[in-house]
């Protein structure tokens, strides 16, 4: 099994910071990793696909990055209703990162 | 409007079984892969399962292989999740989620249509 690791597993940051979440694959995996958004009681929503595509009708200031092992998403100037709960994906198998929650400062 | 709807969760004994449901509506659900992805109460993600198109290829998380059957009807846009000897672990909100592909696995794309998820809870 691919295991993918994700840090921070949480993190406090205020409104037009530019943040960064980073997730580790336990094996080389080329591009094949997502990125979810995930808000409370709601189901997740594709963010990135191909560890750099922006999925449609997603905003601009998400965006991807990396292959192989270690991946990023940036969040460049984060907006009010991105805290939330982020995970990335494998697709060379599947599975999912622990997440990290971005809380406000 | 693209649409899936999750039923036949519920709180059930260990060593029972389940059958979930996922409806699909708005879209072609033959052309796609479909799985089932689970969160357990306050905690992450897990996939659990997926199924291609044509149902040739199935793949199981190694948490509930043996325990754990997907299956699709086309022609009733339907998807399905046979879940024998629960366990209480096995208590978590699931969802179904429709691929935006064929595959799955080595495919570069994501779960891009959800369901609201359905609740399996496993308690004597």
């Amino acid at each position: 099994d691919i295991q993918m690791t994700q840090s921070p597993s949480s993190l406090s940051a205020s409104v037009g910071d530019r943040v960064t979440i980073t997730c580790r694959a336990s094996q080389t995996i080329a591009t094949y990793l997502n990125w979810y958004q995930q808000k409370p009681g709601k189901a997740p929503k594709l963010l990135i696909y191909a560890a750099s595509n922006l999925q449609s009708g997603v905003p601009s200031r998400f965006s991807g990055s990396g292959s192989g092992t270690d991946f990023t998403l940036t969040i460049s100037s984060l907006q009010p209703e991105d805290f939330a709960t982020y995970f990335c994906q494998q697709t060379f198998s599947t599975s999912f990162g622990g997440g990290t929650k971005v809380e406000i400062k | 409007e693209v649409q899936l709807v999750e039923s036949g969760g519920g709180l059930v004994h260990p060593g029972r079984s389940l059958r979930l449901s996922c409806a699909a509506s708005g879209f072609s659900f033959e052309e796609y892969a479909m799985h089932w992805v689970r969160q357990a109460p306050g905690k992450g993600l897990e996939w659990v399962a997926g199924i291609s198109w044509d149902s040739d290829s199935i793949v199981y998380a190694d948490s509930v292989k043996g325990r754990f059957t997907i299956s699709r009807d086309n022609a009733k846009k339907s998807l399905y999740l046979q879940i024998n000897s629960l366990r209480t672990e096995d208590t978590a909100l699931y969802y179904c989620a429709k691929a935006d592909g064929t595959l799955v696995k080595y495919y570069f794309y994501g779960f891009d249509v959800w369901g609201q998820g359905t609740t399996v809870t496993v308690s004597s």
